[in-house]
């Protein structure tokens, strides 16, 4: 699976919006764009995923770039519950039932 | 509630005892996930069992053993660990055959802390 850069970390005011953002320049035509999150003392939880188009749920929205080289996380008003690491990740949608790669992801600091 | 279920949530072993995690999953789900998590470390894949057979061994030393009675059910073994061994293990289940859509989300449980002495 191809590889993903995002920052280490990032802050927030509570109730702004925020936009984490992911490069992915190796990305492959049949890569797909996901999204993790971790909460402290707990498992990582899916967020959302995405191919080309942008995509909207309930948790988050996710930006994807024309040139797909790169992919934005936005969360529209940060509570805080959102600190939590958020982990990038690209899945072949070819690669049969080879399971996620997680890399160091990026800290969100939630500030009330 | 993940509908994946972990026991111990703790664990504290010396290095000459022998113990065992347990992972259930209530999901229907017909692969299962052991990974890795060490202190300001990513997530470290172990083990990966698709409709209980075991598919990936990601070069995980012997004194950790998996068992995957059936597609519920996932345990890992562990014997004569090593004080680096003390780290978050954490289970997760998938959908398989929804890989080939790229829809299979994977569904952790919280983890097994493990300390060992």
């Amino acid at each position: 699976d191809a590889k993903t850069t995002q920052p280490n970390s990032m802050e927030s005011n509570e109730e702004e919006p925020v936009h984490l953002p992911c490069n992915h320049s190796t990305i492959s035509g049949t890569d797909y764009i996901h999204w993790y999150r971790q909460l402290p003392s707990q498992g990582p939880e899916y967020v959302i995923h995405g191919l080309t188009s942008n995509v909207n749920n309930r948790m988050a929205s996710l930006a994807i770039a024309e040139d797909r080289k790169s992919s934005t996380l936005i969360l529209h008003r940060a509570t805080l519950r959102d600190a939590a690491v958020y982990y990038c990740i690209l899945r072949d949608r070819n690669s049969g039932n080879t399971p996620l790669v997680f890399g160091k992801g990026t800290r969100l600091s939630v500030i009330a | 509630e993940t509908g994946v279920t972990q026991t111990p949530r703790h664990l504290v072993m010396g290095m000459t005892n022998k113990k065992s995690l347990k992972c259930e999953q209530h999901l229907g789900h017909n692969a299962m996930y052991w990974y890795k998590q060490s202190a300001k470390k990513p997530l470290e894949l172990m083990f990966v069992y698709n409709f209980k057979e075991q598919t990936e061994n990601n070069s995980v030393p012997s004194r950790f053993s998996p068992e995957c009675p059936n597609s519920s059910h996932l345990f890992l073994h562990l014997h004569t660990l090593q004080p680096e061994d003390s780290a978050l293990y954490l289970c997760a289940s998938s959908q398989a055959v929804a890989w080939r859509t790229n829809t299979g989300e994977l569904f952790f449980g919280e983890g097994s802390r493990l300390t060992v002495l």
